[in-house]
């Protein structure tokens, strides 16, 4: 199993707002930032969210990132069924000296 | 544009070698910390390797260490991964990307190791 947490799978209307959780620990996501990617089907993975919270250029502002504690949040607002993906949270561990990431939350518009 | 391709990936028996490329433009590709990262069939992100801009720090995930070597050529602005004594638990889509963040990915070249 991976070493962040999230959930499995996210739904929500058209329009609708998600937020998509990511759980870790002190030496993970409590001393070092937290990112988020997205994976539209059959592509590689994009930057979404640097350093908690930071939009790269062209990312709207639909999708915010927030970090407490040892916990990442990623909040999609005004959901539109091209946001249909899978997001990955992504941090340094220090104590592993790794890369990690989460499992994956698969998002589904209805 | 900032642009990473990957390519070498293919069908490798067990036990056999395959080595990597990621070719980088776009940017300044010898100030970056590079990085792969692979994803088996249908499931999630799993870090493989980085080494620092100038090629003096590298490290390894526990699942591939002694068994793979990641490289750079920044004359040629290029990453490479040489894999060795590949098991069927490492046929995975590699991509490489760049910095802290991973802020630029490639496409991803397909390895499959299988008899």
């Amino acid at each position: 199993q991976s070493v962040l947490t999230q959930p499995p799978s996210v739904s929500a209307a058209p329009r609708q707002k998600v937020t998509i959780s990511c759980s870790g620990s002190g030496s993970n996501i409590g001393s070092n930032y937290v990112h988020w990617y997205q994976q539209l089907p059959g592509a590689a993975p994009k930057l979404l969210i640097y350093d908690n919270n930071k939009r790269p250029s062209g990312i709207p502002d639909r999708f915010s990132g927030s970090k407490s504690g040892t916990s990442g949040t990623l909040g999609i607002t005004g959901l539109q069924t091209g946001d249909e993906a899978d997001y990955y949270c992504g941090t340094w561990d220090s104590s592993l000296s790794v890369v990690v990431f989460g499992g994956g939350t698969k998002l589904t518009v209805l | 544009e900032v642009q990473l391709v990957e390519s070498g990936g293919g069908l490798v028996q067990p036990g056999g070698s395959l080595r990597l490329s990621c070719a980088a433009s776009g940017f300044t590709f010898s100030t970056y910390w590079m990085h792969w990262v692979r994803q088996a069939p249908g499931k999630g992100l799993v870090w493989v390797s980085r080494i620092k801009s100038d090629g003096s720090i590298t490290s390894y995930a526990d699942s591939v260490k002694g068994r793979v070597t990641i490289s750079r050529d920044n004359a040629k602005n290029t990453l490479y991964l040489q894999m060795n004594s590949l098991r069927a638990e490492d046929t995975a889509v590699y991509f490489c990307t760049r910095d802290r963040d991973l802020s630029t990915w490639g496409q991803g070249t397909l390895v499959t190791v299988s008899s």
